[in-house]
């Protein structure tokens, strides 16, 4: 298996603009969850999938941000405007079931947004 | 709301030594608690996973300990090489059903130096 597989890898751009980062998870996999990692927070849960139905989206900052799981083998997360505080690297991971199997981490999406 | 704290945030330690790394967790009522291992510019990759109805795992030279009543966790690097040098997290899964999640520890760093 090729694991979970994000795009693209690096993203530049000028605050304003849409950004679109894509998510194929691990087949067979049920769960998907979108997470932010920055220095000064860590971490963070955006928002997580199961059997593409949005469980929890408590972690998203605010409308600027949505996402969306139209089939079990892909999502997207859109941030539209773009600010430079959303400069941060973007994971994608797949889970066999729920937040509380293991998870499989796709190698990330670092945004910089000028 | 639980909250995962891991102390130190870096550690620099001499090839073949064994070496403790710290987490600890305020809400005892934990699901499960995972190890993860992320290397720089890299996804996290899940290294162990305890049930909160265990006290331990090992996978090589890797040993996990659970101690809910304390809210600690531990991980075990035995006869460290420079290869196991990276930034460990831990995360504690908490109940909720499907609103379950992972929360974070922010990580400490290792390096193990020749």
């Amino acid at each position: 298996d090729a694991g979970v597989i994000q795009s693209p890898r690096h993203e530049v751009t000028e605050m304003g603009q849409e950004v679109t980062l894509r998510c194929k998870p691990i087949s067979g996999h049920n769960s998907l969850f979108w997470y932010r990692q920055t220095m000064m927070r860590g971490l963070e849960l955006l928002i997580y999938f199961n059997n593409n139905v949005p469980i929890d989206d408590s972690g998203m900052p605010e409308d600027r941000f949505s996402a969306k799981m139209p089939n079990a083998s892909f999502s997207t997360l859109k941030i539209q405007p773009s600010e430079p505080r959303d400069s941060a690297v973007y994971f994608c991971a797949s889970s066999l079931r729920g937040a509380l199997n293991e998870q499989f981490f796709g190698p990330g999406t670092r945004l910089t947004v000028l | 709301k639980q909250e995962v704290t891991q102390i130190p945030a870096a550690l620099s330690v001499p090839e073949g030594e064994n070496l403790v790394l710290n987490c600890s967790f305020t809400d005892s009522a934990i699901y499960n608690l995972q190890w993860f291992r992320q290397d720089p510019g890299k996804g996290l990759t899940s290294l162990l996973l305890i049930q909160s109805s265990q006290r331990e795992q090992t996978s090589g030279r890797l040993n996990a300990s659970l101690d809910k009543s304390s809210g600690r966790s531990t991980l075990y690097i035995a006869a460290s090489q420079p290869g196991d040098s990276a930034t460990y997290l831990c995360a504690g899964g908490g109940h909720g059903g499907t609103a379950s999640k992972l929360t974070f520890g922010t990580g400490t760093r290792l390096q193990v130096t020749l």
